[in-house]
């Protein structure tokens, strides 16, 4: 079993539609969650951390669920600029992230 | 502010030679990690240094090394290179090395390696 598991998508939504993704994660010791986003070619960018509490920020909330080993992203009011590969991404012992195989996202017109 | 500094950003090499990869972090960030993505996969963790010792360590082959200088920078080694070497080699850094939300990692623009 992978240490991070994530749909690969593609996900195509229209512009407007409000979207989510789901990851599940291994190991039950993990601490810390992220949610990563990556445009072709490019790097990895922090969208943002997850905590237990849930959080918000603007149009995506994140959610974790500790007893399910389940971390949720949505998105809200798609736009055409959120098309990218959404990495889930949790810290286990050492501190290294590990990364999931990423969900692709494509909003259309 | 600068963000993390990568370079070189492109890289064609043959298999057997050896590469080293260089990267800075953000000022005040003493924490690296390097990581390889291959196409289709996400990033898979290599190494972690932390005032200039290694504090983790992935499952990769003693071909990769690395290490961390006094003013945090830090360089990727790789022997004998192979084809299966061939990916985007990313830099991260952040401001410590765990225990608070401080230790979210930023990366660096990446190095593509290609191995012929």
């Amino acid at each position: 079993r992978k240490e991070v598991e994530q749909d690969p998508g593609p996900f195509n939504v229209p512009e407007g539609a409000t979207v989510a993704f789901n990851c599940t994660y291994s190991n039950s010791a993990s601490q810390s969650f992220f949610w990563y986003r990556q445009d072709c070619r490019k790097e990895p960018k922090l969208l943002m951390s997850v905590y237990s509490s849930g959080n918000e920020d603007g149009r995506f909330t994140a959610q974790l669920n500790r007893a399910s080993q389940y971390i949720s992203l949505l998105i809200r009011d798609s736009k055409l600029s959120d098309s990218a590969t959404y990495l889930c991404v949790v810290t286990g012992g050492g501190n290294k992230l590990t990364f999931g195989t990423g969900t692709q996202l494509k909003v259309e017109l | 502010d600068a963000g993390v500094t990568q370079s070189p950003t492109h890289l064609i090499k043959t298999r057997g030679q050896q590469v080293t990869l260089r990267c800075s972090p953000i000022s005040g960030h003493k924490s690296v990690s390097w990581y390889q993505q291959v196409l289709g996969q996400g990033p898979q963790f290599i190494f972690q240094y932390y005032e200039k010792e290694e504090r983790g360590r992935g499952n990769f082959p003693d071909r990769f090394s690395a290490r961390q200088f006094p003013n945090y920078s830090s360089e990727l080694n790789v022997n004998a290179l192979l084809l299966g070497d061939s990916a985007l080699y990313l830099c991260a850094s952040s401001l410590v090395l765990s225990g608070s939300q401080s230790y979210e990692q930023y990366f660096g623009p990446g190095t593509r390696l290609t191995v012929t």
